[in-house]
């Protein structure tokens, strides 16, 4: 019921592409989704984040679509540029004293 | 730097040996974590700490022995490892337990090699 699936597991996509890596989960208590971004020696950060009320959210190249009734969010990555490569990690959460609950992780490569 | 500060970045040790890693926060969070990352798990919650309180130990092994002696600053004793146990060590921070658990400030890690 906690879990969240990502895919896929890795990714390649030219420079200016577009990238898309896809979550489901099954907690319907889930009301928060962020996405984290982690390059290599880093830890991960937060990239961009929805709640259910809405089913699209944008920040500049980066988009959340958001599918409630089949209970699947992804992330757009548009113009996608080698700077972008990093490993992404979707996640849930839902109410007071609810954990965030990670996706597996993918591991974005932009190639020049 | 994040706001999150982890020290050693890089530790390598014997299976009998007895290491610490250390966390410091600076951005006034209340709750405190750490998380192993590995190839096989990628972000694996170990503990949890809200105002210096544990809530949450995720069935981790008694080699691994959390501190946390106030809410800037977390430790994770490590005593008899396993050459498994070699991953990379997280440590977040969020504003609060509860509602505010769901947005985590990360370090940058600590990278432990155990031989």
């Amino acid at each position: 019921q906690q879990q969240v699936k990502q895919s896929p597991q890795s990714l390649i996509v030219q420079k200016g592409g577009i990238s898309i890596i896809n979550c489901a989960y099954e907690n319907t208590a889930f009301d928060y989704f962020p996405w984290y971004q982690q390059f290599p020696g880093k830890g991960p950060a937060l990239l961009i984040a929805i709640r259910p009320d809405v089913s699209e959210k944008k920040e500049g190249r980066f988009t959340i679509s958001f599918n409630k009734s089949a209970k699947q969010f992804s992330l757009h990555i548009m113009d996608s540029q080698p700077g972008d490569s990093a490993t992404y990690f979707c996640a849930a959460s839902g109410n007071a004293g609810n954990m965030l609950t990670f996706g597996g992780g993918t591991r974005l490569m932009v190639k020049p | 730097e994040t706001g999150v500060t982890q020290t050693p970045r890089h530790l390598v040790m014997g299976m009998t040996n007895k290491k610490s890693l250390k966390c410091e926060q600076h951005l006034g969070h209340n709750a405190m974590y750490w998380y192993k990352q590995s190839a096989k798990k990628p972000l694996e919650l170990m503990f949890v700490y809200n105002f210096k309180e544990q809530t949450e130990n995720n069935s981790v092994p008694s080699r691994f022995s959390p501190e946390c002696p106030n809410s800037s600053h977390l430790f994770l004793h490590l005593h008899t490892l396993q050459p498994e146990d070699s991953a990379l060590y997280l440590c977040a921070s969020s504003q609060d337990w509860g509602a505010g658990a769901n947005v985590l400030t990360f370090g940058a890690g600590s990278r432990l090699t155990v031989l």
